[in-house]
This record gives structure tokens, C-alpha cells and sequence, in this order.
């Protein structure tokens, strides 16, 4: 066990709805990132913030938005959502920012029909 | 190297056998290199961090070393067992973004 958990772990939704995906970092850490992972793809980067700002953003679709609350929470929200957004969506936290290992959680498979 | 590029992609080996797969990344703005176990059905559990040129570093019949220099990290695993199947991922981390992960190298281990 990781420590982090993600909720809900199965969604199938519709196209043009709008979703929220929600993580709770292991104790202690500062740090959350979101990745996602699609069919025969690697691991690819979302956004990150640290201890509630938004420290680095990769390849995330305008339709697509995140935050991380004070109590070091984070949800990814996902709009107007497109059959090509079915995904395995992983949350990861870490104490810092490098140098430190990502604790990841079981991941949110989520199915847009 | 612009990206982090892993290989073989997948490798079939028999118990018993010892094996090993490379982990290409950049090596400007080099910080540290990650290497990740990823199991069928669960997430991915970290296994080494690494930092400094030529670090050595091993956990059970895993280990791994680090050429910062010329930007490869080898991981190699002694004795493979069924147990031992898994992709195993590598990260390229600059210390000023996320992680940037390679695809993977599947590992199956045939009894």
C-alpha cells in the first residue's frame, strides 16, 4: 500500500460530460502529480503542484484542470470529455519536488462512451 | 537524447536466467534517475533513485548503475523468477519538472 489514495477507481461516463478524479497524497507529502496513461502509451505528465501551488504543467488539454487544497488534496477535473480521454489516470505524491520517489496510487480507469 | 528511451521493449527469459535493460535519458540538466517496478494490475512502486555518476545501487537480486556522463542507467536482475515479471519503468528528472518516463521494459519470467 502506497499510502495514496485515489477515488473513484471505475468511471464510464459520456461524451461531452464533465468529471472529477480525486487524490489523497500519502502523510507527509507536499507534492502531487497527475499522469495518465492511454492504450499502448507510456506514463505521460499531466501537472504537478506543491503544497498548493501549481509548480509544472505538461501535456494537459485545456479541457482539463486541476488543484491541490489545503489539506494537500488534489482533483482533476476533466470537460466535454472525448472518447480518446479513456485512460488510466494515476495520482502520485512525493515529499518534495526531485531527487525524491513518486508513491503512486491505484490509479481511476476512466471509460467515456 | 531528447527523451528517455528504454530497451528492448519486452524481453521473455527463463527462471533462473540473469538479465539486463537499458535506460537512455538526457544528459544535460541531468538531477536524478528514477527506476520504477510495475506489476499487471497494481501501480507502479518505486525501486531506486539515483544521483551521481557511477552510483551503484541494489535492492535483493536487483541493481542498477549510472553513467550521468553519456546519459544510460542499466538495470539488471540476477537469478530472474516468476515473480520478477513486470515493465519496469526509468524517469529522467531535471530537479524543474516532473518526471519523464521511458515505455517501459516488460519483463516475463517463464517457470
Amino acid at each position: 500500500d502506497s499510502g495514496v489514495t485515489q477515488t473513484p477507481k471505475h468511471l464510464i461516463t459520456a461524451t461531452g460530460q464533465r468529471v472529477t478524479l480525486r487524490c489523497s497524497p500519502r502523510s507527509g507529502d507536499l507534492s502531487v502529480y497527475w499522469y495518465q496513461q492511454s492504450l499502448d502509451q507510456g506514463l505521460q505528465f499531466l501537472i504537478q503542484y506543491y503544497n498548493g501551488e501549481e509548480r509544472a504543467k505538461g501535456n494537459i488539454l485545456e479541457r482539463f484542470s486541476a488543484q491541490q487544497f489545503p489539506d494537500l488534496h488534489s482533483e482533476l477535473n476533466l470537460s466535454s470529455l472525448e472518447l480518446g480521454d479513456s485512460a488510466l489516470y494515476f495520482c502520485a505524491s512525493s515529499v518534495g519536488t526531485g531527487r525524491t520517489p513518486l508513491h503512486f496510487g491505484n490509479g481511476t480507469r476512466l471509460t467515456v462512451t | 537524447i531528447l527523451n528517455v528511451e528504454q530497451s528492448p521493449q519486452s524481453l521473455h527469459v527463463q527462471e533462473g536466467d540473469s538479465t539486463n535493460f537499458t535506460c537512455s535519458f538526457p544528459s544535460s540538466n541531468f538531477y536524478a534517475l528514477h527506476w520504477y517496478r510495475w506489476e499487471t494490475a497494481k501501480s507502479p512502486e518505486a525501486l531506486f533513485v539515483m544521483t551521481l555518476n557511477g552510483d551503484e545501487k541494489k535492492k535483493g537480486r536487483i541493481s542498477a548503475t549510472l553513467n550521468t556522463k553519456e546519459g544510460y542507467s542499466y538495470l539488471y536482475i540476477k537469478g530472474s523468477q516468476p515473480e520478477d515479471s513486470a515493465t519496469y519503468l526509468c524517469a529522467s528528472d531535471t530537479g524543474r519538472r516532473a518526471l519523464t518516463f521511458g515505455s517501459g521494459t516488460r519483463l516475463q519470467v517463464q517457470p
